[in-house]
């Protein structure tokens, strides 16, 4: 078993929908979690960290269920400049990173 | 803003050609890291470094070496570079606390022929 996973898609999506994308993770001692986005040819950008509570930034929400080992982000009234491809990144002992394969996001006009 | 360079956006190398991959980081960060992205693969890391002079092996470090003398400065060395090296690498860096957020450079594609 891979120690994150993601559904790599394509979501494709019309402007305006919501969509939402899990991962889930392995290693039930991880410690921190973040989602990053990466467009096509650049490097990946932080989108944002989760938090044990969630949180909310803007039109997304980042979800975190420890119970279940599982990472959620929800992306609301989506834009077409929201196409890009959203990776899972997984925190263990404080050093090491690990990254989900990514999903694929295509928010079609 | 933390900001990571890499000093070379493209290289085109032969096949055994000693290869050398700079990144500087201006955030006085602890933990700085060499992955290698490539289609349906993913990123995965290939070394970490944690402090000044100390190297781990991540989980490709085959056919790759690394160099931290200085904590702002992480160089990625392939000492015979082979075709199956043909990629993006990406170096990134950390605080290793607090908020140890993962910040990347612009990546360096690599194209050996």
């Amino acid at each position: 078993r891979k120690e994150v996973e993601q559904d790599p898609g394509p979501f494709n999506v019309p402007e305006g929908a919501t969509v939402a994308f899990n991962c889930t993770y392995s290693n039930s001692a991880s410690q921190s979690f973040f989602w990053y986005r990466q467009d096509c040819r650049k490097e990946p950008k932080l989108l944002m960290s989760v938090y044990s509570s969630g949180n909310e930034d803007g039109r997304f929400t980042a979800q975190l269920n420890r119970a279940s080992q599982y990472i959620s982000l929800l992306i609301r009234d989506s834009k077409l400049s929201d196409s890009a491809t959203y990776l899972c990144v997984v925190n263990m002992y404080g050093q090491n990173f690990v990254f989900g394969p990514g999903t694929r996001l295509s928010v079609l006009p | 803003d933390v900001k990571v360079t890499q000093s070379s956006r493209y290289l085109v190398k032969r096949t055994g050609e000693k290869v050398f991959l700079e990144c500087v980081q201006d955030m006085d960060h602890e933990n700085m890291f060499w992955y290698r992205q490539d289609p349906g693969l993913g990123l995965r890391l290939i070394y970490f470094s944690y402090d000044v002079k100390m190297k781990e092996k991540g989980d490709i470090p085959e056919g790759y070496s690394v160099s931290r003398e200085k904590k702002e400065r992480f160089s990625l060395i392939l000492e015979s570079a082979s075709t199956n090296q043909t990629s993006m690498y990406l170096c990134a860096s950390s605080s290793g606390s607090g908020a140890n957020v993962l910040t990347f450079g612009a990546g360096s594609r690599l194209t050996v022929l």
